[in-house]
């Protein structure tokens, strides 16, 4: 079973403190992970996707993979406490051209 | 800026009785999906569509559940007899594509939500 794996927290910063969301998948032949943001009751929101090692930068948001490691994450710098919300790591899947496959997503509190 | 729509925002119905899910795509994108995420779990892909078929389906896509575009904008999911394990949240997503290759992005943006609440 390939899987996305997310610690579901809950985490909690201060603010103007750097979140650090991190996420491990399984199917070493996937190649596209995307970051959501979802508050409470509402739909997945898109943050960023990354699909080269390394980082990749985005406002306060940036994105690390690690192939190797099979491991990407997502810091916030500056945190707010509009940004407490549920954060998803999804992965597209090798073999699979459009499937996200989803982690169970962590739960961050950004305190005022 | 363009977003994906969802209507109804919540649904009720008794089990064994058909639903239709209703979404607008972002009116430039080319591939459709259907996602659900039951109370407290992960947010689950179910179906796939592009050029008028299904180009990938879940093994949660069974019989019981079909997609349709039946006009230039409209993208639906039927559920033809609810289950009570049907009761969830329905997502409708839309990218815009891209061409193949193993660096090929598929940026997919979330519509608001259908509730779906099988009694």
């Amino acid at each position: 079973q390939k899987e996305v794996e997310q610690n579901s927290g809950p985490l909690s910063v201060p603010e103007g403190a750097i979140a650090s969301l991190n996420c491990t998948y399984s199917d070493r032949g996937s190649q596209s992970f995307f970051w959501y943001r979802q508050y409470s009751g509402k739909s997945p929101e898109l943050i960023m996707f990354i699909y080269s090692n390394g980082d990749k930068e985005d406002g306060r948001f940036t994105a690390q993979l690690n192939k190797a490691s099979q491991y990407v994450s997502l810091l916030i710098r500056d945190s707010q406490p509009s940004d407490s919300a549920t954060y998803l790591c999804a992965a597209l899947l090798s073999g699979s051209a459009r499937q996200l496959t989803f982690g169970s997503g962590t739960q961050l509190t950004v305190l005022p | 800026e363009p977003e994906v729509t969802q209507t109804p925002s919540h649904q009720v119905t008794q089990m064994g009785q058909e639903v239709i899910l209703r979404c607008v795509p972002i009116s430039n994108h080319l591939y459709f999906y259907w996602y659900r995420q039951i109370l407290g779990q992960k947010v689950e892909f179910l179906v796939s569509f592009y050029n008028n078929e299904i180009s990938e389906k879940s093994e949660i896509f069974d019989d019981q559940f079909s997609v349709e575009r039946p006009d230039g904008s409209n993208f639906t999911l039927k559920i033809r007899s609810t289950k009570l394990e049907d009761s969830a949240m329905y997502f409708c997503a839309s990218s815009a594509g891209t061409s193949g290759g193993v660096n090929s992005y598929n940026e997919q943006f979330f519509g608001p939500g259908t509730r779906l609440t099988v009694l």
